[in-house]
């Protein structure tokens, strides 16, 4: 089993409307979680951290973490076809340690 | 200035060949990583060192060394070059204060390694 899991995508969403980007993990000593956007060719790019249970609002970004679900995920309202990339969810458990899913491609379609 | 550096960009090679990738970060950063994307996006850490020590190995042949001649830099020495060793290479800092509760990674431009 992995450690961090997302759904590969595609995933499309009309412009306007908003996409939902689900994470699991797999350990529960998990205390740290990110979601980066990279686009094709550059490198990740952080867009919000998250550790308690709930919601976390940064402008068109929402993270929501349960943890007795061990379970994370990220909206965008309002999606722009800007916000098309592959989002990375990544969790820390250890020190220094961060492990990535395989990222979840976005389509913003205009 | 770029807060996290790699050079170089691009690097095309052939099998059994040497090459080297360093990385540079001016973020005043303790702890600095190499990762490895393959081609379908999967971010695996390779190596990860704190003030020039190195503390995580994830079970990388040992053709591929790192070096870090002090806390800024960390570079990447991969020996007898494989295809299989065709990626993006990410190297990232971060505070990596013990006992901190959240640390947040930044990451380089990426060096995209072809091997022929």
């Amino acid at each position: 089993q992995k450690e961090v899991e997302q759904n590969s995508g595609p995933l499309s969403v009309p412009e306007g409307a908003i996409a939902s980007l689900n994470c699991t993990y797999s350990d529960r000593v998990s205390q740290s979680f990110f979601w980066y956007r990279q686009y094709s060719g550059k490198s990740p790019e952080l867009i919000m951290s998250i550790y308690s249970n709930g919601d976390k609002e940064d402008g068109r970004f929402t993270a929501q973490l349960n943890k007795a679900s061990q379970y994370v995920s990220l909206l965008i309202r309002d999606s722009q076809p800007s916000d098309s990339a592959t989002y990375l969810c990544a969790v820390n458990r250890d020190f220094n340690k961060f492990y990535f899913g395989s990222g979840t491609k976005l389509n913003v379609k205009p | 200035d770029t807060a996290v550096s790699q050079t170089p960009k691009y690097l095309v090679t052939q099998m059994g060949n040497d090459k080297s990738i360093k990385c540079e970060q001016n973020l005043g950063h303790d702890t600095m990583y190499w990762y490895k994307q393959d081609s379908k996006k999967f971010l695996k850490i390779m190596f990860s060192y704190n003030n020039k020590e190195l503390i995580i190995n994830e079970t990388v042949p040992n053709r591929f060394s790192p070096k870090s001649p002090d806390k800024a830099h960390l570079n990447l020495h991969i020996n007898s070059l494989e295809l299989g060793d065709s990626a993006v290479y990410f190297c990232a800092s971060s505070h990596g204060l013990a006992g901190a509760r959240v640390d947040t990674q930044y990451f380089g431009p990426g060096t995209r390694l072809t091997v022929l």
